[in-house]
């Protein structure tokens, strides 16, 4: 079956811009998470949606940050005026988040967000 | 705050031969993951451990959780070059999210 998706694989952009990043999460998992993983790091943790609301959004480091999910599947990941600090490898995983999936979390490929 | 360490951080080894990477939390978690990151790709979900003693196996790989100890470990059996990648552990949070250790670099050499 098809596993998590996400758009663009890669975005390059200016400082200062807007970007957007998409995720397409695995049919009927409710729940759905956002990373970011710098270069030799693990990934950190952004935020997390159970259905259309974030449940958790204690990750994103500031109010550039800013993610929606209004139909509890797709999600996107916006970031405002952004900064070469940004650049990094941005995955979304999603899970059944049930008693019996032990919230096994799936990941997508990534994007790899470059602000110049 | 959960914090997870994994050491150690990068791993040459030769084919054939045992290693173990080791995963340690520093406070109370129910479940512990082991996932694989192949260079430029994604992560791949090995194992997840539940309980306390649990040990899992999936060919030459084989993971185990002391909950006591705060500790996992994936042991390496007879190591082969398609092993090499980036291991990572990550331990549940409180809120249903993973704290992801830094990662072992494998590389397996012939």
């Amino acid at each position: 079956g098809a596993g998590v998706s996400q758009t663009p694989s890669n975005k390059v952009t200016e400082k200062g811009k807007y970007v957007e990043l998409r995720c397409d999460p695995i049919s009927g998992h409710t729940a759905l998470y956002w990373y970011r993983q710098s270069l030799g790091q693990g990934p950190e943790f952004l935020i997390y949606f159970q259905g259309t609301g974030a449940a958790d959004d204690s990750g994103l480091p500031n109010d550039r940050f800013f993610a929606v999910r209004p139909e509890g599947s797709v999600s996107t990941l916006k970031i405002q005026r952004t900064e070469r600090g940004d650049s990094a490898v941005y995955l979304c995983a999603s899970s059944l988040q049930n008693l019996l999936s032990y919230n096994e979390q799936f990941f997508g490929p990534g994007t790899r967000l470059t602000v110049l | 705050e959960l914090k997870v360490e994994q050491n150690p951080l990068f791993l040459s080894m030769q084919e054939g031969k045992n290693y173990t990477i080791y995963c340690n939390y520093s406070t109370t978690s129910d479940r512990l993951y082991w996932y694989r990151q192949d260079p430029g790709k994604s992560l791949e979900s090995l194992f997840v451990l539940l309980s306390n003693g649990a040990v899992k196996q999936e060919g030459r790989l084989m993971a185990s959780l002391d909950t006591k100890a705060r500790l996992s470990t994936l042991h390496i059996t007879a190591a082969v070059h398609d092993l090499s990648a980036t291991y990572f552990c990550a331990a549940g949070g409180s809120q249903g999210n993973l704290i992801f250790g830094k990662g072992t670099k494998l590389s397996v050499k012939p």
